[in-house]
């Protein structure tokens, strides 16, 4: 079983639409839960850090349910900027290595 | 605003070839990483690395890998004899602690013939 599993993807959404992306993670072991964002073809940024209360950064939130190991991601009013792939990434409690999902693709249409 | 670097933005090889990638992680980053990227798949540790000594490893990185910083900027990934399944995009990323933000290099693309 996989570490990390996201949605299977592409989501194709018209902008304006409201989106959201889920992931299941395996290890209990894991501590510090993320979403990042990779354009095409370019490096991962984060976008937001997922914290067990649930927190919102302007379009976006994100929620952690620690008991069912699951994590989610909102995305409110899509732009086209928007789309892109969404990772969702994991670590350990011990050392730094982040544990990656596969991304889930996002195209936001006119 | 600081960023991690990364050169050749491409490298093109022969199977069974030396590669050395580079990475100018953040001045005042302490720990180190490389990822790689199998073209459709997903982003995968590799190693990390602080205060001058790996500090974790995966399985993918085995003897044909190895990691150096040969000064106080530059931080490499060498490849010995490059296989056909290497051909990946290989990111570098940094941080200023253990459990503070990785911010990732543009990547190398390396392509093995």
């Amino acid at each position: 079983r996989k570490e990390v599993e996201q949605d299977p993807g592409p989501f194709n959404v018209p902008e304006g639409a409201t989106v959201a992306f889920n992931c299941t993670y395996s290890n209990s072991a894991s501590q510090s839960f993320f979403w990042y964002r990779q354009d095409c073809r370019k490096e991962p940024k984060l976008l937001m850090s997922v914290y067990s209360s649930g927190n919102e950064d302007g379009r976006f939130t994100a929620q952690l349910n620690r008991a069912s190991q699951y994590i989610s991601l909102l995305i409110r009013d899509s732009k086209l900027s928007d789309s892109a792939t969404y990772l969702c990434v994991v670590k350990h409690n011990q050392g730094g290595k982040l544990i990656f999902g596969q991304g889930t693709e996002l195209s936001v249409k006119p | 605003e600081p960023e991690v670097t990364q050169t050749p933005s491409h490298q093109v090889t022969q199977m069974g070839q030396e590669v050395i990638l580079r990475c100018v992680p953040i001045s005042n980053h302490l720990y180190f990483y490389w990822y790689r990227q199998i073209l459709g798949q997903k982003v995968e540790f590799l190693v990390s690395f602080y205060n001058n000594e790996i500090s974790e490893k995966s399985e993918i990185f085995d003897d044909q890998f190895s990691v150096e910083r040969p000064d106080g900027s530059n931080f490499t990934l060498k490849i010995r004899s490059t296989k056909l399944e290497d051909s990946a995009m290989y990111f570098c990323a940094s941080s200023n602690g253990l459990n503070n933000e990785q911010f990732f290099g543009p990547g190398t693309r390396l392509t093995v013939l």
